[in-house]
């Protein structure tokens, strides 16, 4: 059974700082990967999605990795800003279509 | 493209109500799902459709729960009788399978937030 792991729940960072959310699943059979901004109370917006063949995407100030062999993806956020505070989500679609997701980070850009 | 869009928005019951909440998808989509999201439990399936329908629906709690999709562009989720326990925010999302399907992902909606009392 495909699982989606998150780690750290909760960040804390200073405005400028760049950092790196993490993401693991279990089962490597998966078509895509995607990150989910979601901000408190709204919906969940989608930032990346990076395919199974591909290692990353980028855009703008974000850039994602995905290494499927080891079961982990990485969303690195350069230069951060105080807009950035939200959770963010990763899932995953496996081969059954029943996209999966973490129980996300929640991060907090202190201006 | 307006998106998937989900009404209501907001919806207050009385425990014993029935709740009936809609989502239209992207058009040219041809999967929806249904998820409920929680502080406890985060972001469930509930169930999901392809091409009008449904593929898996082992996620929908109990009996209470009932979906359909009566076309491509509709789609409905509801609850009878409502609990407050059922009280969570319920997101639609649609996307595209087809070939390439990894090139696809999914598009949710702004979410129903409901409140059973």
């Amino acid at each position: 059974k495909q699982e989606v792991t998150q780690i750290p729940a909760a960040l804390s960072v200073p405005e400028g700082e760049n950092l790196v959310l993490n993401c693991s699943f279990t089962d490597s059979a998966i078509y895509n990967l995607q990150w989910f901004r979601q901000d408190h109370g709204k919906g969940l917006t989608s930032l990346l999605l990076i395919q199974s063949s591909q290692r990353e995407q980028t855009s703008g100030r974000l850039n994602a990795s995905l290494d499927k062999s080891s079961g982990r993806s990485t969303l690195y956020i350069a230069a951060s800003q105080p807009g950035d505070s939200a959770t963010y989500l990763c899932a995953v679609r496996p081969r059954d279509d029943k996209i999966i997701f973490g129980k996300g980070t929640r991060l907090h850009i202190l201006p | 493209d307006a998106g998937v869009i989900q009404s209501p928005r907001h919806e207050v019951t009385e425990m014993g109500q029935e709740v009936t909440l809609r989502c239209k998808p992207i058009s040219g989509h041809d999967y929806l799902f249904w998820y409920r999201q929680t502080m406890m439990r985060g972001l469930e399936l509930l169930i999901y459709f392809n091409n009008n329908v449904p593929i898996d629906d082992s996620g929908m709690p109990e009996d209470r729960f009932s979906a359909k999709m009566p076309n491509a562009s509709f789609s409905t989720l509801k609850i009878q009788p409502s609990e407050p326990r059922d009280s969570a925010v319920y997101f639609c999302a649609s996307g595209s399978g087809g070939w390439l399907v990894s090139n696809y992902g999914y598009t949710f909606g702004s979410g129903t937030r409901l409140t059973v009392v």
